[in-house]
């Protein structure tokens, strides 16, 4: 079992530029999750869902979309990117009555 | 509203030496606290959960209800123990709510 892998591990963006980051469990969890991770700010939710067709907000939502394509997928959109948004990014998922999410290796986005 | 406080960003200890992270949360009900750690250039993992009470690397937690705490504990660190540690609650829902997180650094 690959477990949470995320795709691309590295990216730049120019501001305004869009792209979506992609995520996808092996391990049959209802939950999913997208955090993002900041110096001194520790890990954030951005969105998470908690089963497939569903869909809700977290923390920090603002400037992102989500799409849960099926139950191993679980996208995050940047329509347009800001600086702001540099970040690494991580996806997660987690059975419904797990105590445990298990993380994937991140996804180091800079938004110049 | 859930929140998870951890008031040092880095702690430095040599090894052989105590070890102690620590955690406070703020939740009305009864939650479910949580370690997690990332070891370099790894992804991040489950450390530990209070429910278990069980020791992972020699780590322990406590659960204290009346300083609402869940300090992480080694009475003797090791270099591999160094690692971002980030403390967490989830009330009743799925949701984790992460601390800041402690960066561990222990020194030869």
């Amino acid at each position: 079992n690959a477990g949470v892998t995320q795709t691309p591990k590295f990216q730049v963006l120019k501001t305004g530029q869009s792209m979506t980051l992609q995520c996808a469990q092996d391990m049959n969890h209802n939950s999913m999750y997208w955090y993002r991770q900041d110096p001194g700010m520790g890990l954030r939710l951005i969105y998470y869902s908690a089963s497939e067709g569903t869909t809700d907000k977290g923390e920090v939502p603002n400037g992102y979309n989500v799409s849960r394509l099926n139950k191993r997928e679980f996208s995050l959109r940047l329509e347009s990117a800001a600086p702001s948004q540099t970040s690494v990014y991580f996806c997660a998922s987690g059975g419904q009555f797990s105590y445990e999410q298990y993380f994937g290796p991140g996804t180091r986005l800079t938004v110049t | 509203a859930q929140r998870v406080t951890q008031p040092e960003k880095l702690l430095s200890v040599f090894k052989g030496a105590p070890v102690e992270l620590k955690c406070n949360y703020s939740y009305s009900g009864s939650p479910e606290l949580f370690w997690y750690v990332q070891y370099s250039r790894q992804r991040l993992q489950l450390l530990l959960r209070h429910i278990s009470r069980e020791s992972i690397k020699g780590f322990t937690a406590d659960l204290n209800k009346g300083e609402t705490s869940f300090h992480l504990k080694k009475p003797f660190a090791q270099e591999e123990d160094s690692a971002m540690y980030y403390c967490a609650s989830r009330g009743n829902t799925d949701k984790l709510i992460f601390g800041t997180g402690t960066r561990l650094q222990v020194f030869p």
